[in-house]
């Protein structure tokens, strides 16, 4: 069974302070593996997505990284307008379509 | 990036009555189409998956009588909540990949949020 354990669960960071947040995954194939940002009462947004080890992409403050068993989200230098829920999600080869597994999200909080 | 909208927002019932949820994808045709629901401070759990042209296939313990789902064209699925009952108040997000199936991004919609009164 795919499994996605995202941490940590919430993150405060002052207006500046650079982070990461992880993302740890189990499945058996990785077709490809996710990230959205999510605010309340909204959908979420798609921000990146990765297919292999060693794979990074880059979105203004974001950067997305992503071995064989984890993928991080850097966050450089956050401002006020970056708090919200970043969610992680894979989608596991043999599954059929475009099924995703999501994890928890981690709710991220940036203070001015 | 493509974009998924959902009507309505907002929806408030009486218990007992039904509800129906549209989705649409307004720049890509989706021959597949995901529904979740999410509960405050939860993540997504998808509900169902929406296949145009044939049946919806449910994930397990979700009941397919109670939450009916219908895709009728390449750029719309339906979801009707029926005979809904306070525990069904949930915020219901539908999602949608381009294309046909392999390495597609999901779209998402804005969300509806539904309370069962």
């Amino acid at each position: 069974e795919d499994q996605v354990t995202q941490s940590p669960e919430a993150l405060r960071l002052q207006e500046g302070e650079s982070s990461s947040l992880n993302c740890s995954y189990t499945v058996s194939g990785l077709r490809g593996l996710f990230w959205y940002r999510q605010d309340p009462g909204k959908g979420p947004e798609f921000l990146f997505t990765l297919y292999s080890a060693g794979e990074e992409k880059e979105k203004e403050r974001l950067k997305a990284t992503l071995t064989k068993k984890e993928s991080f989200l850097h966050i450089t230098a956050p401002k006020p307008e970056d708090s919200a829920t970043y969610l992680c999600a894979v989608q596991a080869i043999e599954t059929s379509g475009s099924r995703l597994t999501f994890g928890e999200g981690t709710q991220l909080t940036v203070n001015p | 990036g493509a974009v998924v909208s959902q009507h309505p927002s907002r929806v408030i019932c009486k218990s007992g009555t039904s509800v129906k949820i549209e989705c649409r994808s307004l720049d890509f045709q989706a021959t597949t189409m995901f529904w979740y629901r999410q509960f405050p401070k939860q993540s997504l759990m998808l509900m169902a998956t929406s296949n145009e042209g044939s049946k919806a296939t449910y994930e397990q313990g979700v009941e397919k009588d109670k939450f009916l789902i219908n895709h009728a064209s390449l750029t719309l699925s339906t979801l009707t909540v029926t005979s809904a009952h306070p525990e069904d108040s949930s915020f219901y997000i539908c999602s949608a990949p381009p294309g046909t199936g392999g390495q597609e991004t999901q779209y998402f919609g804005p969300g509806t949020r539904l309370l069962v009164l």
